[in-house]
């Protein structure tokens, strides 16, 4: 089955505690964006990726960094989180011109 | 720089009823175009999309839109809702000069609530 997966799905951490959240994808899809969403303000960009090793940021990128050192594979790294951090996030893939498939998302807190 | 508008936050429908959902986009080209949707604590599906072509759309569950590029819209349509269409509905447009449609920029949501 076609699929993007998440982990943790639910996380609650506290300030400066440096987390991962992984994604995966089994479509060997080139491009992998990480989203975050927050009431009112729909889902924004934080970090997309091209292919391996090709990164750059989104229209929220402060706080994050990303890396892609398999095609599948594409963590989001909070260094030292922050309660303004606390968010659902979405990781998306995608192929070329096709549209992005989502995963089921990562609730964050962050105390 | 491109931007979504989905004017309304909220609406509500009696199931059987008729639905149409807002999106005015803002792109110096013709842009592609998604509508997702979002049930309660569930990632986002797509519903359907616009690339080229036939501007009348088809998606699943029986939704479609039009791009309109004289009023830059791209509405959602469903001639008869059901209750199990309530869910947060987004608009977005991909940037075509990336290489991919993969750039998208989100509308903030329209949430549908349906009345039995």
């Amino acid at each position: 089955e076609a699929q993007v997966t998440q982990n943790p799905r639910y996380l609650i951490t506290v300030t400066g505690k440096k987390l991962t959240v992984t994604c995966s994808q089994n479509m060997n899809h080139e491009y992998m964006s990480w989203y975050r969403q927050d009431p009112g303000l729909g889902l924004r960009q934080i970090y997309y990726s091209m292919n391996v090793e090709v990164t750059d940021k989104g229209d929220v990128p402060e706080g994050y960094k990303v890396s892609r050192k398999e095609k599948r594979n594409f963590p989001l790294i909070l260094e030292s989180p922050s309660p303004n951090q606390t968010s659902l996030y979405f990781c998306a893939s995608s192929q070329g011109f096709e549209a992005q498939y989502f995963g089921p998302g990562t609730r964050l807190t962050v105390t | 720089a491109q931007s979504v508008t989905q004017p309304d936050i909220h609406i509500t429908v009696s199931e059987g009823a008729s639905l149409e959902l807002r999106c005015n986009y803002s792109y110096g080209a013709t842009p592609y175009l998604f509508w997702y949707v979002q049930s309660p604590g569930q990632g986002l599906q797509l519903l359907l999309k616009y690339f080229s072509g036939d501007t009348l759309v088809q998606g699943i569950k029986g939704f479609e839109a039009e791009f309109k590029r004289s009023q830059s819209s791209f509405n959602l349509r469903k001639p008869s809702v059901h209750w199990s269409d309530a869910a947060e509905y987004f608009c977005a447009v991909g940037a075509r000069n990336t290489g991919t449609a993969s750039k998208l920029t989100f509308g903030t949501g329209t949430r549908l609530q349906v009345t039995l």
